[in-house]
């Protein structure tokens, strides 16, 4: 299984709203990753987790809160979002570097996230 | 501060021609150097990678080539096709660390 799924596809949130996205692997990867992309931008890293800990925050905004329950598993919380945080929201998992492989990371299909 | 250089925004490439994508970076501490392709409202999908120890790898129509002294790389199809068309990203990382640096991108366009 060389996949990384996210679920959901698409979602429409207004600014008060609670909700989360989800990413999943089973490539046995312990390093998974957020990253937010704008249109006609490159992917803008947001978080980084290595064996389930939090390595990485881009200095990321409190209402955006990841979770990695395990090691296949990774989530991110959303709550009191504003209008300019809709983009596409991508998971990544990778080897760890502290492994000594060279980590390419597998990319999901993202969520794609409206902010009303 | 752009670590990580794509400086041709698009290209256009006849079917069947050669496709050259260039990258530029800045640190010398980035030790790996992998080129991704995006279709819209798709995730990146990795295409081919080098690490520093090496100036050329090759996978079917995809060809890297690294110039450490120069600190640029450059991606090569051969020959082009219509469904390459795509946006492609350059990007690289560092010898510890999890961090991938991208490059703002490339939109090549293969014409049939």
């Amino acid at each position: 299984d060389t996949e990384v799924t996210q679920t959901p596809k698409h979602l429409v949130m207004g600014m008060t709203n609670k909700k989360s996205l989800k990413c999943e692997q089973h490539m046995g990867h312990r390093a998974m990753y957020w990253y937010k992309q704008k249109a006609k931008k490159p992917p803008e890293l947001m978080f980084v987790y290595s064996y389930e800990k939090l390595s990485i925050n881009e200095s990321v905004p409190s209402r955006f809160s990841p979770e990695c329950p395990n090691s296949s598993l990774l989530n991110l919380h959303l709550h009191a979002l504003q209008p300019e945080d809709s983009a596409l929201y991508l998971c990544a998992s990778s080897q760890d570097r502290a492994s000594g492989t060279y980590n390419e990371q597998f990319f999901g299909p993202g969520t794609r996230l409206t902010v009303l | 501060d752009q670590q990580v250089k794509q400086n041709s925004p698009s290209l256009s490439v006849q079917e069947g021609r050669i496709s050259i994508l260039n990258c530029d970076y800045t640190n010398s501490m980035f030790d790996y150097f992998l080129w991704y392709k995006k279709y819209p409202a798709e995730g990146p999908t990795f295409l081919i990678s080098i690490s520093s120890i090496k100036d050329k790898n090759e996978d079917g129509r995809f060809t890297v080539f690294l110039n450490k002294s120069a600190k640029h790389l450059s991606l090569h199809i051969v020959p082009s096709q219509p469904g390459d068309s795509a946006v492609y990203f350059c990007a690289a990382s560092g010898r510890y660390g999890n961090k991938l640096v991208f490059g703002a991108g490339t939109i090549l366009r293969v014409k049939s």
